[in-house]
């Protein structure tokens, strides 16, 4: 499979609790996205990287939150101190530069208890 | 920042009629405008988009349509299936690198 991959597909964790997700992008892609999606609402931008740089975060992005494409290849999102706020679904999207199409990952479907 | 609002946020039609999802943004900036389709527990799934010099895109049973000046644009879905029912998000982009979604439509397609 050639698509955008994330892991894991659900995390169950307790309040408090630090977490991380890795998304792995379209192999060619340079620019990843992580965006958060909560029950019928659309998918919203949290930050994304071209190559390795990190170049925009939302300010939905709390401190408590940290991305990470060390390498310019897959990517890592930490969530430190865990809200129930947090539950959501946490989606990965990959693109090139031109075109701008975004291709997304099956997510992660984070609850926190 | 860019805002987008869609509707309507039901819509529910029989087989075999059209379908029209309208979505407006507010950033002048914006110059590309994808639509995704998203089933139930899957993946947002890129079904076409338009940038901001064409003002009208078809493929097959799918069309999407721009008005640059009214910062609007609109998806149709002809000859709809049941295969069709999903919810649908539109989104804009301003060349910086986010998307900005709708809040979505959720179809229906009766028998």
């Amino acid at each position: 499979d050639t698509g955008v991959s994330q892991d894991p597909r659900h995390k169950i964790t307790k309040r408090g609790q630090n977490v991380t997700f890795r998304c792995d992008p379209i192999s060619e892609h340079n620019r990843l996205y992580w965006y958060r999606q909560t029950l019928g609402q659309g998918p919203e931008f949290l930050t994304y990287f071209q190559n390795e740089a990190q170049l925009e975060k939302s300010r939905l992005l709390s401190d408590r939150f940290s991305a990470e494409r060390p390498k310019g290849s897959f990517s890592t999102l930490e969530i430190q101190r865990t809200e129930q706020g947090d539950s959501a679904m946490y989606l990965c999207a990959s693109s090139s530069d031109r075109p701008y199409e975004q291709y997304f990952g099956p997510g992660t479907r984070l609850t926190v208890t | 920042g860019e805002n987008v609002e869609q509707h309507p946020s039901t819509l529910s039609v029989q087989e075999g009629d059209s379908a029209v999802i309208k979505c407006t943004y507010s950033d002048s900036a914006s110059n590309y405008f994808p639509w995704y389709k998203q089933e139930l527990g899957k993946r947002p799934q890129l079904i076409i988009d338009i940038r901001s010099n064409v003002g009208e895109k078809k493929d097959q049973r799918i069309a999407v349509t721009l008005n640059k000046t009214a910062k609007h644009f609109s998806l149709h879905i002809t000859e709809t299936q049941p295969e069709d029912s999903a919810v649908y998000f539109c989104a804009a982009h301003s060349g910086r690198g986010k998307l900005t979604f709708g809040t979505g439509t959720r179809l229906q397609v009766t028998l």
